[in-house]
């Protein structure tokens, strides 16, 4: 019974490279979150995904970063041309349900970024 | 700017005693109020959660206590064990569920034997 699985858990990118990060959700679960935690700090949302529809991006920035999540296959985090400030570490989460409201957020192990 | 605030980077309590962790929010459209643990290299695990329509909430040894007029919540560990040392995060959300949760920085309990 897997969990929220996350690759790879560690990746080592130089600048200018672009990074992939990948996302399988829970079994059943068709809601996928993607966090982002810098070094300090708490856990910054970035964007909320549905099969095929990104629901809300809010916490994206603007250039440089994507996600899809796919009707087949894992959601995919996606960094164009890393800096140094990109580093950090990217939590994925899944849920049965729409949004956290009416259930917890299942959290992947987490996919450590490291730009030289 | 921080809407969801944890002002205690750690804290330290001796095992078999309370630990309290405390949290605060500035956003009051915020109904909804969970706490999540950390252990080092793993993703976080939900805990225990509160509306906002109730003031507490209890699970166990967790009791979470929510304090709208203060905007301030607290988590309750009572006896506090040795494998509850971890980092804990509170988040808070709004009503409707299609936002993503709005985390605090994190408090890092450690339990002394």
């Amino acid at each position: 019974n897997a969990g929220v699985m996350q690759n790879p858990r560690h990746l080592v990118r130089r600048r200018g490279q672009e990074a992939r990060l990948r996302c399988s959700p829970m079994k059943g679960h068709s809601h996928v979150y993607w966090y982002r935690q810098l070094p300090e700090e708490g856990l910054k949302f970035m964007v909320y995904l549905q099969k095929e529809n990104i629901i809300d991006e809010s916490g994206m920035p603007k250039e440089r970063f994507s996600a899809e999540f796919p009707k087949e296959g894992p959601s995919i985090l996606r960094i164009q041309q890393v800096v140094r400030g990109d580093s950090a570490a990217y939590f994925c989460a899944s849920s049965s349900t729409s949004g956290p409201n009416t259930g917890e957020l299942f959290f992947g192990e987490g996919s450590r970024l490291t730009v030289l | 700017d921080q809407q969801v605030k944890q002002n205690s980077p750690s804290l330290s309590v001796q095992e078999g005693r309370i630990s309290i962790l405390n949290c605060d929010y500035t956003n009051s459209m915020f109904d909804y109020f969970l706490w999540y643990k950390k252990y080092p290299a793993e993703g976080p695990t939900f805990l225990i959660s509160i509306s906002s329509i109730k003031d507490k909430n209890e699970d166990g040894r967790f009791t979470v206590f929510l304090n709208k007029s203060a905007k301030h919540l607290s988590l309750h560990i009572v006896p506090s064990q040795p494998g509850d040392s971890a980092v804990y995060f509170c988040a808070a959300t709004t009503g409707g569920g299609a936002d993503g949760l709005t985390f605090g920085k994190g408090t890092h309990l450690i339990i002394q034997p």
